[in-house]
Parts: C-alpha cells; sequence; structure tokens
C-alpha cells in the first residue's frame, strides 16, 4: 500500500496559523474521502482531531482545519496555542479495511 | 464514556509469544470494528491489524501476517492480539483502537512490548 508523506517538522508562534500537508504516492488520497488527522502530544496516545478529510469530533476546537486538494490533504491550525505542541499524522483508510499512516509531523510552537 | 484499557505487554525474548488484551467500555463493543496500532520508540504509527465487528473479517499488515492474530469475544468487550514468533523490530507500544467512519476515534493508553534478550 502506498504511503503518505508529511513534512517532518513545522513551526509557527502562538496566534499564528500553521499547515500540515499529507501527500499520496499515486493519486490515492484524490480518491479516498476517509483522510483522518491525529493528534499526539508527548507520552500520550493519538487523539483524532479531523475524520472524513473535514469533519472534527465533538469537542475538537474549530481552531482545527481539514482540507484536500488534490492528492494533498491538509490540516490548518489557526490561533496557535502552545497546548497545540505536538505530533500530528495524517491517515488514509483504504477500500480493504486498512489504514496507512503517514510519517508524522512535529509542530513546535516557539 | 468509552474506555479501551490494554494489558499484557511485557519484556519477551525473540523467537516467543505474548497475548495482549484490550478491555473494552463505555459503548456497545459488538458494534464496531476494531484495530491493533503500533508505535516504535521514537518513530510513527504503523497500522497492524483490524476485525470486523462479529469476526467474519480480519486482515493484517504485511510486516504481522502469519505471526499475528486478531480476534475478540463480544460476551466479554475484549480485543485481544496473540503475537508469536517475536522479533526486536516489534518492540512497540500497542494500541487498541475503535474504529469509526474509517477513523480511529478512541484509543486506548497502550501497551509496551519489549521484546529482547
Amino acid at each position: 500500500q502506498s504511503a503518505l508523506t508529511q513534512p517532518p517538522s513545522v513551526s509557527g508562534s502562538p496566534g499564528q496559523s500553521v499547515t500540515i500537508s499529507c501527500t499520496g504516492v499515486s493519486s490515492d488520497i484524490a480518491y479516498y474521502n476517509r483522510i483522518s488527522w491525529y493528534q499526539q502530544p508527548p507520552g500520550t496516545a493519538p487523539k483524532l482531531i479531523i475524520r472524513e478529510v473535514t469533519t472534527r469530533p465533538s469537542g475538537v476546537p474549530d481552531r482545527f482545519t481539514g482540507s484536500k486538494s488534490g492528492n494533498t490533504a491538509s490540516l490548518t491550525i489557526s490561533g496557535l496555542q502552545a497546548e497545540d505542541e505536538a505530533d500530528y499524522y495524517c491517515s488514509m483508510y483504504t477500500t480493504i479495511n486498512t489504514w496507512v499512516f503517514g510519517g508524522g509531523t512535529k509542530l513546535t510552537v516557539l | 464514556q468509552v474506555q479501551l484499557v490494554e494489558s499484557g505487554g511485557d519484556l519477551v525474548k525473540p523467537g516467543g509469544s505474548l497475548r495482549l488484551s484490550c478491555a473494552a467500555s463505555g459503548f456497545t463493543f459488538r458494534d464496531y470494528y476494531m484495530s491493533w496500532v503500533r508505535q516504535a520508540p521514537g518513530k510513527g504509527l504503523e497500522w497492524l491489524s483490524y476485525i470486523s465487528s462479529a469476526s467474519h473479517y480480519t486482515n493484517y499488515a504485511d510486516s504481522v501476517k502469519g505471526r499475528f492474530t486478531i480476534s475478540r469475544d463480544n460476551a466479554w468487550n475484549t480485543l485481544y492480539l496473540q503475537m508469536n514468533s517475536l522479533t526486536a523490530e516489534d518492540t512497540a507500544v500497542y494500541y487498541c483502537v475503535r474504529e469509526y467512519y474509517g477513523s480511529g476515534d478512541h484509543w486506548g493508553q497502550g501497551a509496551l512490548v519489549t521484546v529482547s534478550s
């Protein structure tokens, strides 16, 4: 199964916006809508923050926005806060009920 | 509230076996697909296996196919992962995950498996 490519790291200052990209290898993201994003602060389990490209689960702040264009999905975090510092992973749910994860992006809040 | 609690993590020698359990509560366990995902130290997430709600369907990542077996007991609200022929590359935190619309909407706290002589 194809892998998903994320930048290893991104950074931003409090109050700014950052965008994390997630690119598929062979037009796979373009065809799948079950794209999810997870937040993992150090030493904790991952937490779902976006499912089905754009849907925020209950309790997730609207500062977190998911989108997709062509073969790239994106997570935008606006109004950065210190508590947003974490690793972020994208994933794609395939037609054979498997998950493919991106390599993860470390967000640093300066 | 939804709770997933893994147990069974341990230090095991190469070539050994281990069974992880995941006790589910706070939701109707038999209605959901479940998965196992692992994370090696300092590394990213790796999907391992899923099982359908009534155990009719399973699938595995190539890295564990033929060595790991996923199962569930809906009467006891418990998910299992039987791991055989373990190697150092299997050292990781193993997470039990509830599936919802193609996402993992709830994760356990993880169980640490260390494979070392």
